[in-house]
């Protein structure tokens, strides 16, 4: 079964409109830790954010939110007022308890549009 | 600080030579794990590496592949005999720290190296 799993391969969203990326995982380990990160076509691996399984809030970091609903099992990306640099790959991963590695989604395709 | 460093960043192979790929982590971090990159996948892990040993290379293809993280000097991810199906891209990320309980990210990755086997 996928750990990860990114439903949206790709999509277009015009230029300073908020989009979402969704993102669910499958874990029985009570902790864990949730991680986007965003990959241009430069192709390095750039950390946006961080969501910890005993975490209150929602993580945010400047434009980017992490919509965690942990019930649903799910840790959507929400980047608001998109830009044209937004435009890359981004990829959901998981870390599971003490475990030291990254389970990676397959990843969705962002074009911002002007 | 220098972030983590690997090279070649792109790196062309006939089939069945040789393909050696460096990471040099980030100064500080003893932990070093490597993942490769298919095209239009996310990252698969290969191997989990501490200076002078394997920790974990549940990841790694059984042969050809093999890695190593010595005393002095940088990890080094080595395929012998390359064929076309290694294309991809390597990457990189260091730690300070390996396992433990989950907290805010720890790795840090390097820019990558594209091999391709032509």
């Amino acid at each position: 079964a996928q750990k990860i799993t990114q439903t949206q391969p790709g999509m277009f969203v015009q230029e300073k409109e908020a989009v979402t990326l969704d993102c669910t995982y499958d874990t029985s380990d009570p902790s864990y830790g949730l991680f986007w990160y965003k990959q241009p076509s430069s192709g390095e691996m750039i950390f946006l954010i961080y969501q910890g399984s005993y975490d209150q809030q929602n993580a945010t970091e400047g434009r980017y939110s992490l919509n965690f609903q942990k019930a649903r099992k799910s840790a959507n990306l929400v980047i608001s007022a998109s830009q044209l640099g937004d435009s890359a790959m981004y990829f959901c991963a998981m870390r599971e308890g003490g475990n030291y590695q990254l389970i990676w989604g397959a990843g969705t395709k962002l074009i911002i549009k002007p | 600080n220098a972030g983590v460093m690997q090279n070649p960043r792109h790196l062309v192979r006939r089939r069945g030579q040789e393909a050696r790929l460096r990471c040099s982590p980030m100064k500080g971090h003893s932990h070093v794990y490597w993942y490769r990159q298919l095209p239009e996948e996310g990252l698969k892990f290969m191997v989990y590496l501490q200076k002078e040993n394997i920790i974990d290379e549940s990841g790694m293809p059984k042969e050809r592949f093999s890695a190593e993280f010595p005393k002095e000097g940088p990890s080094i991810l080595r395929i012998q005999q390359v064929v076309r199906g290694d294309s991809a891209a390597y990457f990189c990320a260091s730690s300070l720290t390996g396992t433990g309980y989950t907290s805010s990210y720890e790795q840090y990755f390097g820019p990558g190296t594209r091999l391709t086997v032509t």
